[in-house]
């Protein structure tokens, strides 16, 4: 079965360079998820998508915008990187119940 | 600030015992999910208990819901090394949201 695709699956950036995340959903799932997941840490929500509309926003930075496209894949932006961004970012699709993960890329900001 | 609490934070078993995580959580919900997280790899959909539901199985899984207590239990049973990972506890949107929230986790580590 087809499963949630991201790309690039790892990334390496200066400070205050731009970044884009791309994110391509199972088919047929009308809603995308972003989410940010720190060292240890637990995922943080982002931002998420109902049919190429944003549908809620979570603690996500001014200096990152997303959007969704007429093909439902989704891309994150993310503009002056910091250290603190590095990461993991996961995308999500639902079929409104279930959110299905990408494997999610790992972005180090040095 | 997250919606669910975990715990224990971390666990540590033998192989063939059973784990339960506890997750609680602070809002009305539709329904909580169950993921796994193998270390630095993308999260594995577990489980999902509907609010109007009070247990459901999957295999060696068990999960249980107490909306009244806004908590809900993961048991696993017979655990294997492969169990070892983190499991977190994430509740679903609620009318007129698209927001998940998981909660912190609990790593769990299964010694052969």
């Amino acid at each position: 079965a087809a499963g949630v695709i991201q790309s690039p699956r790892h990334l390496i950036k200066e400070k205050r360079e731009t970044a884009t995340l791309k994110c391509y959903p199972i088919p047929r799932h009308d809603t995308v998820y972003w989410y940010q997941q720190g060292p240890g840490q637990d995922p943080q929500f982002l931002i998420s998508f109902y049919e190429k509309m944003q549908s809620d926003k979570g603690s996500i930075p001014d200096r990152f915008s997303a959007q969704q496209f007429s093909d439902y894949h989704s891309e994150l932006n993310m503009s002056s990187l910091e250290l603190g961004d590095s990461a993991l970012y996961f995308c999500a699709s639902s079929d409104q119940e279930t959110q299905y993960f990408g494997p999610g890329t790992r972005l180090l900001v040095l | 600030s997250q919606q669910g609490e975990e715990d224990p934070q971390a666990l540590s078993i033998q192989e063939g015992e059973n784990a339960t995580m506890n997750c609680s959580y602070k809002t009305s919900i539709n329904n909580l999910q169950w993921y796994r997280q193998n270390s630095g790899r993308g999260l594995v959909h577990l489980i999902l208990i509907r609010s109007n539901e009070r247990e459901k199985h999957s295999g060696r899984l068990r999960v249980t819901l107490d909306t009244s207590k806004k908590s809900s239990s993961l048991l696993i049973t017979a655990s294997r090394a492969a169990d070892t990972a983190s499991y977190f506890c994430a509740t679903g949107p609620t009318s007129g949201t698209y927001k998940y929230i998981f909660g912190t986790g609990t790593r769990l580590k299964v010694l052969a």
